[in-house]
């Protein structure tokens, strides 16, 4: 079946550029998370959505930084005026339901230049 | 402070070797649940082990095993009979009470060597 799903996979920006990454999650997933993992690090929670509510954004960095998912299933990370410290991998998750094991997607690795 | 750490930034072992990746974690909430996952170069993350704190027996799949030592707050990672294919990163986390966010360490690195 298929797992979570990212797009690009690989993106680079000028800076002060905006970008828009895309997560499709396991369908039926109701749980979606948005994880960002700089170089060497372990990821860091950005965002979390129960179908289409977003229910803790403590992690977005700045308020250039906004998700959504607008029906329940797909969703977008947009992160504008993107900056050199932007550059990460950001990788979005999916679980079945509320606190299970979250699946994770490939990742997209964006490059601020 | 950190919630999840892991002081083996590297490690090398030779293959068909037990491994034993560190963690330790702190958190004041009495229910936790504690995972480890695996990124390989390709970088996914991918789910190995869980732990729940009320869980009575160490987890165990396959040739993974999670040593819990709950009055350490400790959670390392074993590995029995090492292959080639897990050389990767490692990574300990954990989840606290009603959060649903997951919470990683720094990650250790573990190279096989044939």
């Amino acid at each position: 079946g298929a797992g979570v799903s990212q797009s690009p996979r690989y993106k680079v920006a000028k800076r002060g550029q905006d970008v828009a990454l895309r997560c499709d999650p396991i369908s039926g997933h109701v749980s979606l998370f948005w994880y960002q993992q700089a170089l060497g690090q372990g990821p860091e929670f950005l965002t979390y959505f129960q179908n289409e509510a977003q229910l803790d954004k403590s992690g977005l960095p700045s308020d250039r930084f906004f998700a959504e998912r607008p029906e329940g299933s797909v969703s977008t990370l947009k992160i504008q005026r993107t900056q050199q410290e932007d550059s990460a991998v950001y990788l979005c998750a999916s679980s079945p339901r509320r606190g299970e094991e979250q699946f994770f997607g490939p990742g997209t690795r964006l490059t601020v230049l | 402070a950190q919630k999840i750490t892991q002081t083996q930034p590297g490690m090398f072992v030779q293959e068909k070797e037990a491994v034993t990746l560190d963690c330790t974690y702190d958190t004041s909430d009495p229910s936790y649940g504690l995972f480890w996952y695996k990124q390989p170069s390709s970088g996914e993350m991918i789910f190995l082990i869980y732990q729940g704190s009320y869980d009575q027996q160490n987890a165990t799949e396959g040739r993974y095993s999670l040593n819990f030592q709950k009055a350490r707050k400790s959670a390392n990672l074993v590995i029995s009979a090492s292959q080639l294919g897990d050389s990767a990163m490692y990574f300990c986390a954990m989840r606290e009470g009603g959060d649903d966010k997951i919470i990683f360490g720094k990650g250790t690195r573990l190279h096989i060597l044939p």
